[in-house]
């Protein structure tokens, strides 16, 4: 079965800087997708970024990056320039060939003014 | 045009009740899920359709049943509701593995309280 692991229940960040979001994942699969979701304080469920295992170029998305490391299954999340509107939680999800998308725990990200 | 839609956004009810919630995706993907959040913000998988079939059934208590009238619609019916339940339930859907820009949509949840 698959598992996702976010090591981090929480972090915090001053505006402007820039913040590390761990994540790593098993899995025997070779075909599958990891995704950064956000939830903040509305509730909503809001895709950050996508990668495709298959993909050796990390994803970028404006200040969001990733760094995939296949072989380790690490996905971690680099935010760049942190706005206070990125304060949210940030969920880890693995997605595969069982078609079931399973997250991790979360860690909870704080942009401190 | 809200692309997955749930309702209602919250619900209080008595321990005892039954109760469904609704949910309803226009972006004709295959696969609908039914995800619980508890108060630990810990999102867990409860059951997934994929063209109205049931290909996963986590762990959940038999008085959690899902309906899918049609891929569209997944919805959510509790019976004998117990304090536990009290949690946020999402609804999402997805294309299937490998579509082009494969992702998860979400519903905005469904806040139920039992008292």
């Amino acid at each position: 079965a698959q598992t996702v692991t976010q090591s981090q229940p929480e972090m915090s960040v001053q505006e402007a800087e820039t913040v590390t979001l761990s994540c790593t994942y098993d899995t025997s699969e070779n075909n599958y997708y990891l995704f950064w979701y956000k939830q903040p304080p509305s509730r909503q469920m809001i895709l950050v970024i996508r990668q495709e295992a298959y993909k050796q170029q990390n994803a970028t998305e404006n200040r969001f990056s990733v760094n995939f490391q296949k072989a380790a299954k690490s996905f971690s999340l680099k935010i760049s320039d942190s706005q206070l509107g990125d304060t949210a939680m940030y969920f880890c999800a693995f997605f595969g060939g069982s078609e079931k998308l399973v997250f991790g725990k979360g860690t909870k990200l704080t942009v401190n003014p | 045009d809200t692309a997955v839609s749930q309702t209602p956004k919250y619900l209080v009810t008595q321990m005892g009740n039954d109760k469904s919630i609704k949910c309803e995706q226009n972006l004709g993907h295959d696969t609908m899920y039914w995800y619980k959040q508890d108060s630990k913000k810990f999102l867990k998988i409860m059951f997934s359709y994929n063209n109205k079939e049931l290909i996963i059934n986590e762990t959940v208590p038999n008085r959690f049943s899902p309906k899918s009238p049609d891929k569209a619609h997944l919805n959510l019916h509790i019976n004998s509701l117990e304090l536990g339940d009290s949690a946020v339930y999402f609804c999402a859907s997805s294309q299937e593995l490998g579509a082009l820009n494969t992702e998860a949509f979400f519903g905005q949840g469904t806040r139920l309280t039992v008292v």
